[in-house]
C-alpha cells in the first residue's frame, strides 16, 4: 500500500517565524514531489514541486527532499496569516498518480 | 497562463436527475483529471485521460461517466447519484511529457446530491 503520512495538525506559528511542514512517503519509486495549499472550501494550488535530492528554493518557500529517508518537507519563512491553509504532500506515484497525503493545517497567528 | 476552469461553481441536484460537470484548459496540456474531494479529506483520483483516451479509472461507480471531447475539454456527466455522492469535484491538466507532470487544478464544483 502506496501511502503518505503528514502531521494533521494544527500546526500554530506567530507571524514571522518560520513554518516546518513534514511528509513521509512509502513508494521508494516516486521520483516527482508537490507540495499543494489548500485554503478552506477552495481547489488546491501548486506551490512547489522538487524532483533531486536537496533543497529547492523559491520564494519564501523552500522544499527539501531525501530519498534515502523517504521523506519529504516544506520550509515557509517570515510565515504571514495568509498562509494558513492545509499543505497537502503529494509524490507521484507511477505515470500519471499523485498520492495526496492527509494535509498539514497551518494556522499563522498575527 | 496556468488556468483551468469549471462549471458550473456549485449545483444541486437529486437522486434522478441527469448532469454534467464542464471543465476546460488552455495550457496546451494533453492530460485531464477528475477528483473528488470530501471535506477534511485530501482529493481522490476518479479518472484520467491522456490524449483524450481514458487511461486510469479508479474502479468509480458508473453513475459517474466521463468524456472527453478534445485536448481542451473534460466532462463529467452525473446519472442517479447518491447523497454520499455530495463533494467538491475537481478538474486538473498536466504535460504527458517531461519529468514533473505537475497537475493544475481548477477551482472545483461543489455538488449537492439531495
Amino acid at each position: 500500500q502506496k501511502e503518505v503520512e503528514q502531521n494533521s495538525g494544527p500546526l500554530s506559528v506567530p507571524e514571522g517565524a518560520i513554518a516546518s511542514l513534514n511528509c513521509t512517503y512509502s513508494d521508494r519509486g516516486s521520483q516527482s514531489f508537490f507540495w499543494y495549499r489548500q485554503y478552506s472550501g477552495k481547489s488546491p494550488e501548486l506551490i512547489m514541486s522538487i524532483y533531486s535530492n536537496g533543497d529547492k528554493e523559491d520564494g519564501r518557500f523552500t522544499a527539501q527532499l531525501n530519498k534515502a529517508s523517504q521523506y519529504v518537507s516544506l520550509l515557509i519563512r517570515d510565515s504571514q496569516p495568509s498562509d494558513s491553509a492545509t499543505y497537502l504532500c503529494a509524490p507521484r506515484a507511477g505515470f500519471q498518480k499523485l498520492v495526496f497525503g492527509t494535509g498539514t493545517r497551518l494556522l499563522v497567528s498575527p | 497562463d496556468t488556468e483551468v476552469t469549471q462549471t458550473p461553481k456549485h449545483l444541486v441536484m437529486g437522486m434522478t436527475n441527469k448532469k454534467s460537470l464542464k471543465c476546460e484548459q488552455h495550457m496546451g496540456h494533453r492530460a485531464m483529471y477528475w477528483y473528488k474531494q470530501k471535506a477534511k479529506k485530501p482529493p481522490e483520483l476518479m479518472f484520467v485521460y491522456s490524449y483524450e483516451k481514458l487511461s486510469i479509472n479508479e474502479s468509480v461507480p458508473s453513475r459517474f461517466s466521463p468524456e472527453c471531447p478534445n485536448s481542451s475539454l473534460l466532462n463529467l456527466h452525473l446519472h442517479a447519484l447518491q447523497p454520499e455522492d455530495s463533494a467538491l469535484y475537481l478538474c486538473a491538466s498536466s504535460q504527458v511529457r517531461g519529468r514533473g507532470y505537475e497537475q493544475y487544478f481548477g477551482p472545483g464544483t461543489r455538488l449537492t446530491v439531495t
